[in-house]
């Protein structure tokens, strides 16, 4: 079956750095997508990520192996309004999108 | 403002009733899709649309319809709502279905209550 998996929460202090991880299972691959979501808001686009290695974007990073369907998301130099969910997808071989639950992050002054 | 508009942002329901969700985008993308998002659970694909004039099946259709008539509209119609319909669903579109052309772009959502 197809999986994708994710912590539900995760909680960090501002000015710090936190690191969202989420592991996939899919029936073939074809990107590996992060989203975040404020509270009661659409979901926004963060990174698209098809090769291994490291993608980074100002204070956002993510990360991809696709050996071990593996991802993550690197948040830097947190600040308050990073506080929202942040959604792992992976495209599977029909191009199709399956989707975590999603990873509260809160943060702490 | 460029983007996905989706009507109407809350409603209350009662069970049997029929409703139609809308969904127009003015951005001239290929592919349209509605997903539900509850709690606990990732988005959930019910229908979509890689062009206008065909639609098909997502991961939860039953109980749910949708038509593309042309580029920029995709309703989403719930025959004979029931309780368990109740979600928040959100529209979203994309320019193509290829891989790189899959980033989705998602309207404010609608909150469905059915009672």
């Amino acid at each position: 079956g197809q999986n994708i998996d994710q912590p539900t929460e995760m909680t960090a202090t501002e000015g710090a750095i936190v690191q969202i991880n989420c592991t996939y299972q899919t029936s073939g691959f074809n990107g590996l997508f992060w989203y975040q979501q404020h509270a009661g808001e659409a979901p926004t686009f963060l990174s698209y990520n098809v090769l291994d290695g490291l993608e980074e974007k100002g204070r956002f990073s993510s990360f991809l192996s696709r050996s071990k369907g593996y991802s993550y998301l690197l948040l830097k130099e947190l600040q308050m309004k990073d506080s929202a969910s942040y959604l792992c997808a992976s495209m599977d071989s029909n191009y199709q999108l399956i989707w975590g639950a999603g990873t509260k992050l809160i943060i702490k002054p | 403002i460029a983007g996905i508009t989706q009507a109407p942002t809350s409603q209350i329901l009662a069970a049997g009733r029929r409703m139609t969700l809308r969904c127009t985008q003015d951005m001239r993308h290929n592919a349209m899709y509605w997903y539900r998002q509850d709690l606990g659970l990732g988005l959930r694909l019910i229908h979509y649309s890689n062009t206008a004039g065909t639609t098909g099946k997502g991961e939860v259709p039953d109980g749910y319809s949708v038509s593309r008539a042309n580029t920029d509209d995709f309703p989403l119609t719930l025959a004979s709502a029931v309780p368990s319909q109740t979600s928040v669903y959100f529209c979203a579109s994309s320019p193509g279905t290829g891989s790189g052309a899959n980033v989705l772009t998602f309207g404010a959502g609608s909150r469905l209550t059915v009672l």
